[in-house]
C-alpha cells in the first residue's frame, strides 16, 4: 500500500522556538495533504487541509500564523509550530489523499515543548 | 460541527471472544471509514464503505454501513492480542476532491489472555 512518512518522529524544543515537521508521500504523488492533532486519549482533530502550490485551508479556530503550512511539492508538505509554547504539545499526524480519494496517514510526529 | 459518537469508550475483552463497536452521526456521511491506532503511530485503514448498506469483511474485521447513513459499526470476531489498540471510526461528506474527515471518539480495545 501507499506510504506516507513523518519526519521527526519526535521533538522537544524550548519554548519559543519553531519546529518544522515534515510529511511526504513516499510511493505516489499527493495534490492534498491534511494537518490533525491529537491530544492523549483523545480523536484527531483536524487542523488544516494543504494543497499543493496553493494557499492551506484552516479549520475554524486554528491559528495560521502559528501553524505555517507548506505545501510546496506533490510529496511533500511541512507544518511549521512558530514560537511554540508548552500547550502546543501534542501528537501531530498528516495525511495524504491517494488517487483513488483513499487516505494514508503517517506514523505521527509527538511534539514536546518545555 | 459534525460530531461522530462511538460507542463503547472502552472495552475489556479475553482474547478469543467477539467484538463490536459502533458510531452514529447527527449528519448523513457518503464514505464511512475505520481504523485503527497504535499507541505512537498514525492510524492505519481497516475498512472503507462507500454505499449505504454495504456489508464488507477484512479477515476477522466486518463492517457495515448504515441504511440511514448516519451509523456503522465494526466487529471483530475471534479476537487475539495484537487487536489491542484505539479504533476509529471516520465520516466523509464528498468522496471526490479534498474532502475532510471526521473522526470518531475513538473505541479503546483491551484484550487479556
Amino acid at each position: 500500500g501507499a506510504v506516507v512518512s513523518q519526519h521527526p518522529s519526535r521533538v522537544i524544543c524550548k519554548s519559543g522556538t519553531s519546529v518544522k515537521i515534515e510529511c511526504r508521500s513516499l510511493d505516489f504523488q499527493a495534490t492534498t495533504m491534511f494537518w490533525y492533532r491529537q491530544f492523549p486519549k483523545q480523536s484527531l482533530m483536524l487542523m488544516a487541509t494543504s494543497n499543493e502550490g496553493s494557499k492551506a485551508t484552516y479549520e475554524q479556530g486554528v491559528e495560521k500564523d502559528k501553524f505555517l503550512i507548506n505545501h510546496a511539492s506533490l510529496t511533500l508538505s511541512t507544518l511549521t509550530v512558530t514560537s511554540a509554547h508548552p500547550e502546543d504539545s501534542s501528537f501531530y499526524i498528516c495525511s495524504a489523499k491517494g488517487r483513488a480519494g483513499e487516505l494514508f496517514f503517517g506514523e505521527g510526529s509527538r511534539l514536546t515543548v518545555l | 460541527g459534525q460530531q461522530l459518537n462511538q460507542s463503547p469508550q472502552s472495552m475489556f475483552i479475553q482474547e478469543g471472544e467477539d467484538v463490536s463497536m459502533n458510531c452514529t452521526s447527527s449528519s448523513i456521511f457518503n464514505t464511512w471509514l475505520w481504523y485503527k491506532q497504535d499507541p505512537g503511530e498514525g492510524p492505519v485503514l481497516l475498512i472503507a464503505l462507500y454505499k449505504a448498506g454495504e456489508l464488507t469483511s477484512n479477515g476477522r474485521l466486518t463492517a457495515q454501513f448504515g441504511i440511514t447513513r448516519k451509523d456503522s459499526f465494526l466487529n471483530i470476531s475471534a479476537s487475539i492480542p495484537s487487536d489491542v489498540g484505539i479504533y476509529f471510526c471516520a465520516g466523509r461528506v464528498n468522496t471526490g476532491t479534498a474532502s475532510k474527515l471526521t473522526f470518531g471518539t475513538g473505541t479503546r480495545l483491551q484484550v487479556t489472555l
